[in-house]
């Protein structure tokens, strides 16, 4: 059972609004990810980060912000949320920093956005 | 732009039958490929992570096979059980990226 953990699991909010997605995770792993995921679509990579104080952007645009202040925390913020952000967000964690296309990667159980 | 296609894109499998579906990925500069298998209201978890060509793993009724010359790899589901029913995703990654491309998945439907 992997210890990754993302709150709220759902969340409604107004056009506009300021959020942020917690993610957090026990296991000590250095690599942590953000993706996001519509309907029968591909996971797509929002942000990354390879250990505390590193922040990279990932393949999809996104005009969400990260900060890894702490190995076990990697919080996604939306400054003002739009319905384009409506989406289902999924947070991952792998061991290892620089060997992340072999680890595998463990995820929480997401959040759904919906932004009205 | 690096691209994976998984198909069929949902599957419907009567309890007992064996079956079987496919990923493809660009075969230049393959480093691994991943597969996954996520329940619904559940996270993804992990299945296999290959890197050599010929590889063959197995975890219980389900296996994969991996041809990295060609760019596919199959996931196999020996006699479905209910429990089999998931959205099965795999991913790769290439020597000169170390994120991982995920294709859309194959949502796998048990019949009773």
């Amino acid at each position: 059972e992997a210890d990754i953990y993302q709150t709220p699991r759902y969340l409604v909010i107004g056009t506009g609004k300021k959020i942020t997605l917690e993610c957090s995770q026990t296991m000590g792993h250095d690599k942590m990810y953000w993706y996001q995921q519509d309907p029968g679509m591909e996971l797509h990579l929002i942000h990354y980060s390879y250990g505390v104080n590193s922040t990279e952007k990932g393949d999809l645009s996104s005009e969400s912000t990260v900060s890894r202040i702490r190995t076990e925390h990697f919080p996604l913020t939306l400054e003002s949320a739009r319905p384009s952000h409506t989406s289902q967000y999924l947070c991952a964690s792998s061991e290892r920093r620089y060997s992340a296309h072999t680890d595998t990667q463990y995820f929480g159980p997401g959040t759904r956005l919906t932004v009205l | 732009i690096l691209n994976v296609e998984q198909s069929p894109q949902s599957l419907h499998v009567q309890e007992g039958d064996s079956t079987n579906f496919t990923c493809s990925f660009p075969s230049s500069n393959f480093y691994a490929l991943h597969w996954y298998r996520w329940e619904t209201a559940k996270s993804p978890e992990a299945l296999f992570v290959m890197t050599l060509n010929g590889d063959e793993k197995k975890k219980g009724r389900i296996s994969a096979t991996l041809n990295t010359k060609e760019g596919y790899s199959y996931l196999y589901i020996k006699g479905s059980q209910p429990e089999d029913s998931a959205t099965y995703l795999c991913a790769f990654s290439t020597d000169s990226n170390y994120q991982l491309i995920w294709g859309a998945g194959t949502k796998l439907i048990i019949k009773p």
